[in-house]
């Protein structure tokens, strides 16, 4: 299986300041694209994908979210924090089964 | 618009079976790739299961293995997971999920999920 670690657990961050998760995959995802994930987690609310292939950003998404790297090292920054991107961040590998997810990163309001 | 509404979820017994549906709208099931994906009680996301559009390939984890099917009728633009020998661990928020079109793996449409509870 392919293990994902993310860093930091948790962060604050104040308003209109850059967030920055990191994303770990215990093996290269990198075949021709990275086929790697980020999604976002808001309380009560199922999760929504806002990158793909690693840099992709999903239709419709901000565009102060942004992602990057490539292999096994991934990184997902968030310019300009509002309100309302308090939530959970999770990376997810969906390069072979068993897909598998990062345990995720909190962002908050500092 | 893209919608998944899943049904089914309750309060089973250890040992005991559920079967939990969704129900797709506003696209054709039969183009996608479709998982289900859990989520305990104040955790993260974990894959469960994903079957190929035509239902000629699915996969498991390996703790739902022997237990859980995942199944689709296309028809019906339904997706099903029949869950037996529950365990508390299956515990969770079930969340029905369509891969991309490109890649149906990637995950690019959720459910609002259905709570399943194990316990006696």
């Amino acid at each position: 299986d392919i293990v994902m670690t993310q860093s930091p657990d948790s962060l604050a961050v104040s308003l209109g300041e850059r967030a920055t998760i990191n994303c770990k995959s215990g093996q290269s995802v990198l075949y021709n694209k990275n086929y790697l994930a980020w999604y976002q987690q808001k309380p009560g609310q199922p999760p929504k994908l806002l990158i793909y292939w690693a840099s992709t950003r999903e239709s419709g998404v901000p565009d102060r979210f942004s992602g990057s790297g490539s292999g096994t090292d991934f990184t997902l920054t968030i310019n300009s924090l509002q309100a309302e991107d308090v939530a959970v961040y999770y990376c997810q590998q969906y390069y072979r089964i068993p897909l598998t997810f990062g345990p995720g990163t909190k962002v908050d309001i500092k | 618009e893209v919608q998944l509404v899943e049904s089914g979820g309750g309060l089973v017994q250890p040992g005991g079976s559920l079967r939990l549906s969704c129900a797709a709208s506003g696209f054709t099931l039969s183009g996608y790739w479709m998982n289900w994906v859990r989520q305990a009680p104040g955790k993260g996301l974990e894959w469960v299961a994903s079957l190929r559009y035509d239902g000629s390939d699915e996969y498991y984890v390996d703790s739902v293995k022997g237990r859980f099917t995942i199944s689709r009728d296309n028809a019906k633009n339904s997706l099903y997971l029949q869950m037996n020998s529950l365990r508390a661990e299956d515990t969770a928020v079930y969340y029905c999920a369509r891969g991309d079109s490109s890649n149906g793996w990637l995950i690019d449409c959720w459910g609002q999920g259905a709570l399943v509870t194990v316990s006696s």
